[in-house]
Order: C-alpha cells, then structure tokens, then sequence
C-alpha cells in the first residue's frame, strides 16, 4: 500500500540536542510538507519542497532545518534554536502541479517531548 | 494561504443530532477542501468542492460550496461517536507559495 511513514513516532529529547524526523512518501509524490500541531490548534506549515533539491521556509521555519535529497524523503531537524519544540509534527504530501489542486495525504505523525 | 473563518470552534452534540461546521472568506475561492482529523490522529481529506454551489455527499456528511465560492459547509446528519474530531475547511493558497493553510478548525464531541 502506498503512503507515507513517518518515525519516531514519540520522541523525548533533552534541551540543547538537535533531533531528526524521519518522513518517507511512497506515493511518487513530488511535493512534501512539514506540519506543527499545538494542542487544540491547527496546523501551522514549517517547511515545503515542491521539488528535489528544493524547499521553502514556511510560516514557522525558525529554529528548523530540512533537506530533500530524494524524492521519496524529506526529513526535519528540530534544532536546538527552537525555543519551544515540543509539538505533535505531522508530514504530507502531494501530487503537486498548480496551486489549489493540492490535495494533502498525511502520516500518522510525530510526538517530540523535550525534557 | 488564503483567510478562511471556522465556526463553531467547539461543538458538542448529543449522539443522532445533527451538525453543521461553517466556512467563511472575505475573498472568491478557486476551491476548498475538507479534512477530518480524529483525537490523537492525523488530518484525512475528505472532499474538494471547486464548482460554485456545488453539493456533495457522503454518506451522512454533506458538503457545500456557496454560489459566490466565499462560503462553504460541512453537515453531518445523526451524528455517531465515529464522527468525534477535528474539521478543517482548507482553502488553496493565494500568492505563489504553494502551502495550504489549516485554521483551527472546529472540534465535535459526540456525547453518547
């Protein structure tokens, strides 16, 4: 079956230590999303690549790094530079093309706790 | 992404009741999608409407898109315990960014 994994799916860090998201579409899929979800809000867009080798920051990048070497993956790092990570983040992606035709397909997310 | 506003943020029905989450732009919308996201899950899409006035359904769930493509509706009939969640109306982007903007929905508690 076609979708989209995404691992951990909880993670517990220390303050100060980076840590990676893992998030692997087998859709063929050419556009990728990251996602943070706070509790009891919706979801605010960190990162998106529409392409390999491309990505854009979204409307929270800050303190996020990403990189989109292949098409199927598109991994984030949550930085120490973050100042509030803890949040359940949630990875999608789409077929791409024109703008509004993009309908999302999610993994079963992450839930990163920092200690 | 474009602006939309959800309303109600909560609902809470008796289960066999029926519901209504309700979406509302300043501004004309190419199309809109719907998604439901289940307590600790993760957001499933469920509809795009893209024709003005367009009604569609599924099952219990009825979907509409206003005939000025400003305004858009999910009701559920008889709600169940199954449809305890989180609906999202999302709108397509406005500028060249090609994100979706997911506001907070609105949050139904089905009460046995």
């Amino acid at each position: 079956d076609g979708g989209i994994t995404q691992s951990p799916k909880y993670l517990f860090r220390k303050e100060g230590q980076n840590v990676t998201l893992s998030c692997e579409q087998n859709l063929n899929h050419d556009a990728m999303y990251w996602y943070r979800q706070d509790p009891g809000q919706g979801l605010r867009l960190i990162y998106y690549s529409q392409i390999v080798n491309d990505f854009q920051k979204g409307d929270i990048a800050e303190g996020y790094s990403v990189s989109r070497e292949k098409k199927e993956s598109f991994p984030l790092t949550v930085t120490s530079a973050q100042k509030n990570p803890t949040a359940f983040y949630l990875c999608a992606s789409s077929r791409g093309g024109v703008a509004g035709a993009n309908v999302l397909t999610f993994g079963a997310g992450s839930r990163l706790t920092v200690l | 992404g474009q602006q939309v506003m959800q309303i109600p943020q909560y609902q809470h029905v008796q289960e066999g009741e029926d519901f209504t989450t309700y979406c509302n732009s300043s501004t004309t919308l190419s199309n809109i999608q719907w998604y439901k996201q289940r307590p600790g899950g993760h957001p499933v899409f469920l509809i795009q409407l893209v024709k003005s006035g367009e009604v569609k359904k599924q099952k219990r769930l009825t979907f509409q898109f206003g005939e000025a493509k400003k305004n858009s509706s999910l009701h559920i009939t008889a709600t169940q315990t199954t449809d305890v969640g989180t609906y999202f109306c999302v709108p397509p982007d406005s500028g060249s960014a090609r994100q979706l903007t997911f506001g907070s929905g609105t949050q139904l508690t089905v009460l046995p």
